[in-house]
């Protein structure tokens, strides 16, 4: 089974803080995504990677940025945290190539900014 | 731009009894891909159900059907005998095709079985 793991549950920072929060993923996936959910706004995506040291804004990208220096790991960095990126963060991951390939998520972190 | 909505945010059904959830979607794309995530309450979201565009009939998985009407922009999700382990927030979801796998998001419905 597919395994996408975050490095936390939940987290507590203090506005301007930097924040980093990890993902990693044991299936070898090539695809890599960021997604913020708010209620009633649903997921949104911030960041998403298709490779190794590649990225590619996503919807939301402003006050986040990404980095992925080895596959299976894809981190998502809040610069400056600020209020309003209290938020759950969830990581998801997908082979690269078939069309339509399933996402898988991890059990997400949820974040409050102080 | 694409665009999925989730109409009901939350609904309630008794255990045993049939349940739909609606999504309509908008997008000018003719090749694409639509989904139904399940996310239980603390736990991980996972894939119930997908259906690609070009196929005409509508997916099954056990309990779980869609109602694809690809003119109107439709597709919603059919639970049959609910039970108690469906309670969970559900999402309609859309891919198209070619586009880096993406995924565009509905706002979600909460939907909770009652014994």
């Amino acid at each position: 089974d597919v395994k996408v793991t975050q490095s936390s549950r939940y987290l507590v920072k203090r506005t301007g803080e930097k924040v980093f929060l990890e993902c990693v993923q044991d299936m070898d996936h090539e695809n890599m995504f960021w997604y913020r959910q708010d209620p009633g706004l649903g997921l949104r995506l911030i960041y998403f990677s298709y490779d190794v040291k590649m990225k590619e804004k996503g919807d939301i990208p402003e006050g986040y940025s990404v980095s992925r220096e080895k596959k299976e790991r894809f981190s998502l960095i809040l610069e400056s945290a600020s209020t309003n990126q209290t938020s759950m963060y969830l990581c998801a991951s997908s082979l690269l190539g078939r069309p339509g390939e399933t996402q898988y998520f991890g059990p997400g972190t949820r974040l409050l900014v102080l | 731009a694409q665009t999925v909505t989730q109409s009901q945010p939350e609904m309630s059904v008794q255990e045993a009894e049939t349940v739909t959830l609606s999504c309509t979607y908008d997008t000018s794309e003719n090749n694409y891909y639509l989904f139904w995530y399940k996310q239980p309450p603390s736990r991980q979201m996972i894939l119930v159900i997908r259906q690609e565009a070009y196929k005409q009939q509508n997916a099954t998985e056990n309990r779980f059907s869609v109602n694809f009407q690809k003119a109107a922009k439709s597709f919603s999700l059919k639970i049959s005998d609910s039970q108690l382990g469906d309670t969970a927030m559900y999402f309609c979801a859309f891919m198209i095709y070619n586009q880096g796998g993406k995924l565009i998001f509905g706002q979600g419905t909460e939907l909770s079985v009652k014994p």
